[in-house]
């Protein structure tokens, strides 16, 4: 059983560089976020999919783009990556009918430089 | 909107000891309260929740929790910590209305002495 499934786990960038973070879930599950999570700030969302077609803003959506291709993949895009984005990043998802729980892949670590 | 806040970024308990992380949240609508456990290098893991009915809540690895609305907290506990048990732990909130958001807590670091 995969669950969410996230890569690259770990990336370097130069500024200015820019990359796409990758996350699936098998699950069928429909909603599906990215949050970041960084030392003594907890975790804080970027964007979420409330469904297949959905996206909308978190806490922190500036510098980020998302794309709910489908029921399964959500992808996080960093156009033009800066250091204060470094960070360790995680998709998760949750099934219909909302109860929070929230499924969490492993990570994607990212380094800007 | 939603809050939530841990008391103690980093708690230090004995093997065998009482393990009690405190949180305390503000909602203004009914809460949905949850407790996440992480392992080193892993993604968050669902350790319990409150979210209608009874105020104590039982979790995995012997974890509860207790819904105290009158004090606006949710405080873990556990009555006898292992090592196994070291990790970092976070206290989260939605409203049931919430659009599916989940609002964390930054955070406690539990750490379980021999």
């Amino acid at each position: 059983n995969a669950g969410v499934t996230q890569t690259p786990k770990f990336q370097v960038l130069k500024t200015g560089q820019s990359m796409t973070l990758q996350c699936a879930q098998d699950m069928n599950h429909n909603s599906m976020y990215w949050y970041r999570q960084d030392p003594g700030m907890g975790l804080r969302l970027i964007y979420y999919s409330a469904s297949e077609g959905t996206t909308d803003k978190g806490e922190v959506p500036n510098g980020y783009n998302v794309s709910r291709l489908n029921k399964r993949e959500f992808s996080l895009r960093l156009e033009s990556a800066a250091p204060s984005q470094t960070s360790v990043y995680f998709c998760a998802s949750t099934p219909s009918g909302y109860t929070g729980e929230l499924f969490f892949g492993e990570g994607s670590r990212l380094t800007v430089l | 909107a939603q809050s939530v806040t841990q008391l103690g970024s980093h708690v230090s308990v004995s093997e065998g000891a009482l393990v009690l992380l405190r949180c305390n949240y503000s909602s203004s609508v009914p809460p949905y309260l949850f407790w996440y456990v992480q392992y080193p290098n892993q993604g968050l893991q669902l350790l319990l929740k409150y979210t209608t009915g009874a105020t104590l809540v039982k979790g995995i690895n012997g974890f509860e929790a207790e819904f105290k609305k009158s004090e606006t907290s949710f405080h873990l506990t556990k009555p006898s910590a292992h090592m196994s048990d070291a990790a970092e732990y976070f206290c989260a909130v939605s409203a049931s209305g919430s659009n599916y958001k989940l609002t964390f807590g930054k955070g406690t670091l539990l750490t379980v002495n021999p």
